[in-house]
């Protein structure tokens, strides 16, 4: 089953405007990851958060993290049309022995230029 | 740095045939990984290799999935007998360290069609 729940499921926006994701997931985390996913380079790590981090910050991305709401948001500023990709959140379970990553079903984001 | 290497880009074969996939970490990297993506979902982890050992396969369907990694680099991910739900993307990763702090290396994947 799939830890991560990515919302909104599909999100279309124009060139220059802010993004915003979020991610619930069930369980305590060690910490949390976002990844984007295009053809071109495919599944790449952009930012990782720790369960006792609130926020941070990575150039144009922001990640915010709330342990109490189990959910999690990423922040893309000033979009470009090369933005435009599928972002995933993933999860490694606190208290696992392997740090398995878990990730959710993605939001597919559309920067039109 | 190269990158993680996989092959072949892109296979189809029909249901009941068999296939591998190959997977080259980058260097100095112990942890690997080999996810499942069907179309329109996250990576699923099939298996996870420490070295050359399994720390993780509970999610490999090994009636018809099998793994190895000898040697403790190159990893190869098998299927057989395929099943037309097995078309997916392949994804082989890897990381310096299992600890959850070190971010994963994707390939490019092997995009499998099962007809």
């Amino acid at each position: 089953s799939q830890q991560g729940e990515e919302d909104p499921q599909a999100l279309s926006i124009q060139e220059g405007e802010n993004a915003t994701m979020n991610c619930s997931y069930k369980t305590s985390i060690n910490n949390l990851q976002w990844y984007r996913q295009n053809s071109g380079r495919g599944l790449v790590h952009l930012i990782l958060i720790r369960s006792n981090e609130r926020e941070k910050h990575s150039g144009r991305l922001r990640v915010t993290l709330d342990t109490s709401k189990k959910s999690s948001s990423l922040l893309i500023t000033a979009s470009r049309a090369a933005d435009t990709a599928s972002y995933f959140c993933a999860t490694v379970l606190q208290g696992g022995s392997n740090y398995k990553l878990t990730f959710g079903k993605g939001t597919l984001l559309t920067v039109n230029p | 740095e190269a990158g993680v290497a996989q092959s072949p880009r892109y296979k189809i074969i029909e249901k009941r045939q068999s296939v591998a996939f190959w997977c080259n970490p980058i260097s100095g990297h112990a942890t690997l990984y080999w996810y499942q993506q069907i179309l329109g979902q996250g990576p699923k982890l099939l298996i996870q290799f420490q070295n050359n050992g399994v720390v993780d396969d509970s999610q490999l369907p090994k009636d018809r999935f099998s793994a190895e990694r000898l040697k403790g680099v190159d990893s190869t991910l098998k299927i057989q007998p395929a099943k037309l739900e097995d078309s997916a993307v392949y994804l082989c990763a890897s990381s310096f360290t299992s600890g959850g702090s070190y971010e994963q290396y994707f390939g490019p994947g092997t995009r499998l069609t099962v007809t």
